[in-house]
């Protein structure tokens, strides 16, 4: 199956900076992958996401860049808010054996601090 | 708004008794999953149906059991809880022309 490394597991940041949350994968198939955010007492939402065909892409604030060579992908998060305090999961598809489903890395606990 | 919904939201039971988490989707997805989810582990997959008369066992099957009874509904029961059980419940939806997963708000289950 896939295995999904994520780091860090915890990150505090002053309200402003940039957020750097990375990820790695296993299966060089992959070919979709999400970040979700998981607020407190929330469920997980879908932030942004990039196809392995393309190596960034951005939505406002928020960034995904992807080394497929390398098998890493990272979430970039500039001008941090308290509103994105949150924890952040990677994930990455397994399509062994005919089936698909997503392997979630263990996630990052982003604390913005006001 | 079309939605994935859970029930119950939170339930506690007893070591040895049968529990069954329903969730229902009004999306019109046909791809359907169970996760837990545990302080540091992220979400695990339990099992996930991509259609009524489909099941397919995750990375933690053992002790769960499904059911699809219908393209709206996916429920997960727990034959004989234990306490290693206690954990949030997440179902989600996916399109299978599509790629995002849509998360149901979840059930916290404890075992005592």
């Amino acid at each position: 199956g896939e295995n999904v490394e994520q780091h860090p597991s915890t990150l505090s940041v002053q309200e402003g900076d940039s957020a750097v949350i990375k990820c790695t994968y296993s299966d060089s198939a992959s070919n979709y992958l999400p970040w979700y955010k998981q607020e407190l007492g929330k469920r997980p939402q879908l932030i942004i996401d990039i196809r392995s065909n393309v190596g960034e892409k951005k939505d406002q604030r928020i960034a995904v860049t992807l080394n497929k060579t390398a098998k890493h992908f990272s979430l970039h998060i500039t001008e941090t808010q308290p509103e994105d305090s949150a924890v952040y999961f990677c994930a990455a598809p397994y399509s062994g054996a005919g089936s698909y489903q997503l392997t979630f890395g263990k996630g990052t606990k982003l604390s913005v601090i006001p | 708004d079309a939605d994935v919904t859970q029930t119950p939201r939170n339930r506690i039971t007893k070591t040895g008794k049968r529990i069954m988490l329903e969730c229902s989707q009004t999306k019109g997805h046909d791809r359907m999953y169970w996760y837990r989810q545990d302080p540091g582990l992220g979400l695990r997959l339990i099992y996930y149906s991509f259609d009524v008369k489909d099941i397919n066992k995750g990375e933690i099957s053992d002790g769960y059991s499904v059911s699809r009874q219908a393209q709206a509904k996916f429920s997960l029961s727990l034959e004989s809880a234990i306490p290693n059980q206690t954990a949030l419940y997440f179902c989600a939806t996916q399109q299978s022309t599509d790629n995002e997963q849509f998360f149901g708000p979840g059930t916290r289950l404890t075992v005592l």
